[in-house]
């Protein structure tokens, strides 16, 4: 089992409102990502990270923010969450490998009112 | 052009029939490929990955890949309720100096008893 996790598991928050989605990994990943779902819909990478200090945005355009300042720790920010926002969000880590999977946390599913 | 095309479904089989889950790629670059399995509300775990043309068998999962036709596809033999899920596969490039990850939105399998 993967050792990925992300917290909140489901979040319901009110428009306006700053809000951190977490994700930690144990495995010692370099790679890590940030997917956005919604339901029925594929996979949007929306952010990824290298390493320590490096970050980058995705394909999918988002208003959200990401760090890394631990390998473990990949946190998502969103400054002024808007009904738009709600999705599913995924965290994800990967050995640097070319044919390295990606493994998965089980997920926030995020609800903005 | 999407990255990744997949049949939505949703495919439905009775149990203990042969399911044939199918995806194409656009990039000939890419380079390895995943099949994910995600069952509703819950975050993608890995079935099976291939890098070669052939195929590659593990268990009741077999997966085919044939590069110059950009295809990959899933056998579930014996299929069972629990297979009822949806499929995803996953297309691993290089992008940007980066090995990215693309997603197809997923062919729901439904195995009837």
């Amino acid at each position: 089992e993967a050792d990925i996790y992300q917290t909140p598991r489901y979040l319901v928050i009110g428009t306006g409102k700053k809000i951190t989605l977490e994700c930690s990994q144990t495995m010692g990943h370099d790679k890590m990502y940030w997917y956005q779902q919604d339901p029925g819909m594929e996979l949007h990478l929306i952010h990824y990270s290298y390493g320590v200090n490096s970050t980058e945005k995705g394909d999918l355009s988002s208003e959200s923010t990401v760090s890394r300042i631990r390998t473990e720790h990949f946190p998502l920010t969103l400054e002024s969450a808007r009904p738009s926002h709600t999705s599913q969000y995924l965290c994800a880590s990967s050995e640097p490998l070319q044919n390295a999977e990606a493994f998965f946390g089980q997920g926030t599913r995020l609800t903005v009112v | 052009q999407k990255e990744v095309e997949q049949n939505s479904g949703p495919l439905s089989v009775p149990e203990g029939a042969i399911a044939s889950l199918n995806c194409t790629y656009s990039d000939r670059v890419s380079q390895s490929f995943f099949w994910y399995r995600q069952y509703s509300g819950k975050s993608p775990e890995l079935i099976m990955s291939i890098y070669s043309n052939g195929d590659k068998e593990d268990g009741r999962f077999t997966a085919q890949l044939n590069k110059a036709s950009q295809y990959v596809s899933l056998l579930i033999r014996d299929s069972q309720p629990s297979d009822s899920a949806t499929y995803l596969c996953a297309v691993k490039r290089r992008r940007d100096n980066f090995n990215k990850f693309y997603f197809g939105s997923g062919t729901k399998l439904n195995v009837k008893p």
